[in-house]
């Protein structure tokens, strides 16, 4: 069946440093791919998609690209804020399939 | 717009009680999920409604668990008796249509079984 791998956290970091956060699929066929984050106290928020090979999602500064070729679809950000710090959750949904399957999730946090 | 509305945001229950979970999606969303979060992991789907018919409730124990979704709009989700093992977040979300629409998820109700 389909599944998601993300980088274990926690992670921590200091501001304005880059961030990469590994994801790697399994799934057949040519699903979609997502990040989803979840600040405290909050529901998940749609970060970015991408839906096909080679597309890049982006937004907030946060970036990934869906690598048919690796099964992956790393986020990235240049330069993160206090305001990052989060719960980073990778995702799939299976081509013809609404269902979602999620990683464990990364925690991040930022530090001043 | 206001976005996907649950109900409560906690419950704190003793095992063999009930409890149920109520959802509002986004207005004009004609597909409803329910999914639960574990601890340190990430959401797994319960059950998915297509308006008010569950077109994928495979992952949902049925011996205990039990949802509805009467017209199409709001949705319940209901655990009798609840068990230790239940406790977690509830999230619910809804998308517009069918393929592959962007999901959206409400705050979640965390629930603690002592």
């Amino acid at each position: 069946g389909n599944s998601v791998t993300q980088m274990e956290g926690p992670v921590t970091l200091s501001e304005e440093a880059f961030l990469t956060i590994n994801c790697t699929y399994t799934a057949t066929g040519y699903p979609s791919l997502f990040w989803y984050v979840q600040y405290p106290g909050e529901g998940l928020q749609l970060l970015l998609k991408a839906t096909k090979a080679d597309d890049k999602g982006s937004n907030k500064g946060f970036e990934a690209t869906y690598r048919k070729e690796t099964t992956s679809f790393h986020l990235e950000k240049g330069s993160v804020q206090v305001s990052d710090s989060a719960v980073y959750f990778c995702a799939l949904s299976g081509q013809g399939a609404q269902k979602l399957v999620f990683g464990q999730g990364t925690r991040l946090t930022i530090n001043p | 717009e206001a976005g996907v509305v649950q109900s409560p945001r906690y419950k704190i229950i003793e095992k063999k009680q009930p409890v149920a979970f109520w959802c509002n999606p986004i207005s004009g969303h004609n597909t409803l999920y329910w999914y639960r979060q574990n601890l340190g992991q990430g959401p797994e789907l319960l059950i998915r409604y297509e308006n008010e018919e569950a077109v994928d409730d495979s992952q949902l124990p049925k011996d205990r668990f039990s949802a509805e979704r009467l017209k199409g709009v709001d949705s319940t989700l209901k655990i009798q008796p609840a068990e230790l093992g239940d406790s977690a977040v509830y999230l619910c979300a809804s998308s517009h249509g069918q393929g592959k629409e962007t999901q959206y998820f409400g705050p979640g109700t965390r629930l603690l079984v002592l």
